[in-house]
């Protein structure tokens, strides 16, 4: 089955540095990934939606220049946190659409702690 | 817009009790509903998915049935087990194009031995 494939699966970094993270879709091409936090105990917020070759669509209130979206390729989306604070300390999760009203395949998320 | 409103846990069980936990939405058209999953410290599995009105969605002894007279997508599970303690969120998606997931707010479910 389809398997979206979602690095690294946590990191530390300290305050006013840069993370990048890496989302693949690894046995289907994806033209749209969908970009997730989550804050501990709560649901999943849309970020944005990252589209290959053209810019990243962001929610209302999500800093594009802060959580930079680059998708390259059709098999994988990054999300950059510049400048990261401790505020930024969130679980993250990519996911990628099937089909039509298939599922959308998750990744298994990033914890990013900022120090 | 389109919303999932899901009840407030958390919920604790005791062993081979049974378990609901609802989910209502608002959407315009016929949205797909599904349930996901979330152990702790994992990202999210499917767990059971209805793409159309009166389907029901089935897997792991989980059930739902989408219907769309009370716009609701209710899961239940006759005999929880330990193994069942995670988060559970209830989530739809509309039909036009890649769409995002809607997520409810979650439901964090407690089974004790």
């Amino acid at each position: 089955g389809a398997v979206v494939s979602q690095h690294p699966s946590w990191v530390i970094c300290k305050s006013g540095t840069s993370v990048k993270i890496e989302c693949r879709s690894l046995d289907f091409q994806a033209t749209t990934m969908f970009w997730y936090r989550q804050f501990p105990k709560q649901s999943l917020m849309l970020m944005a939606t990252s589209n290959e070759g053209s810019k990243a669509t962001y929610e209302q209130g999500v800093e594009k220049d802060k959580f930079l979206i680059n998708h390259a390729s059709l098999t994988l989306s990054t999300l950059t946190v510049t400048s990261a604070h401790p505020e930024d300390s969130s679980f993250y999760i990519c996911s990628a659409p099937g089909f039509d009203n298939s599922p959308l395949h998750f990744g298994n998320g990033t914890r990013l702690t900022v120090t | 817009g389109n919303s999932v409103t899901q009840m407030e846990g958390p919920v604790t069980l005791s062993e081979e009790a049974f378990l609901t936990i609802n989910c209502t939405y608002t959407a315009t058209g016929y949205p797909s509903l599904f349930w996901y999953v979330q152990y702790p410290g994992e990202g999210l599995q499917l767990l059971l998915k209805a793409t159309k009105a009166d389907d029901k969605g089935s897997n792991k002894g989980f059930e739902a049935t989408y219907r769309k007279e009370t716009t609701s997508f209710h899961l239940e599970k006759g005999s929880v087990q330990v193994s069942d303690s995670a988060v559970y969120f209830c989530a739809l998606r509309g039909l036009s194009g890649n769409t995002p997931l809607v997520f409810g707010k979650g439901t964090r479910l407690s089974v004790i031995a």
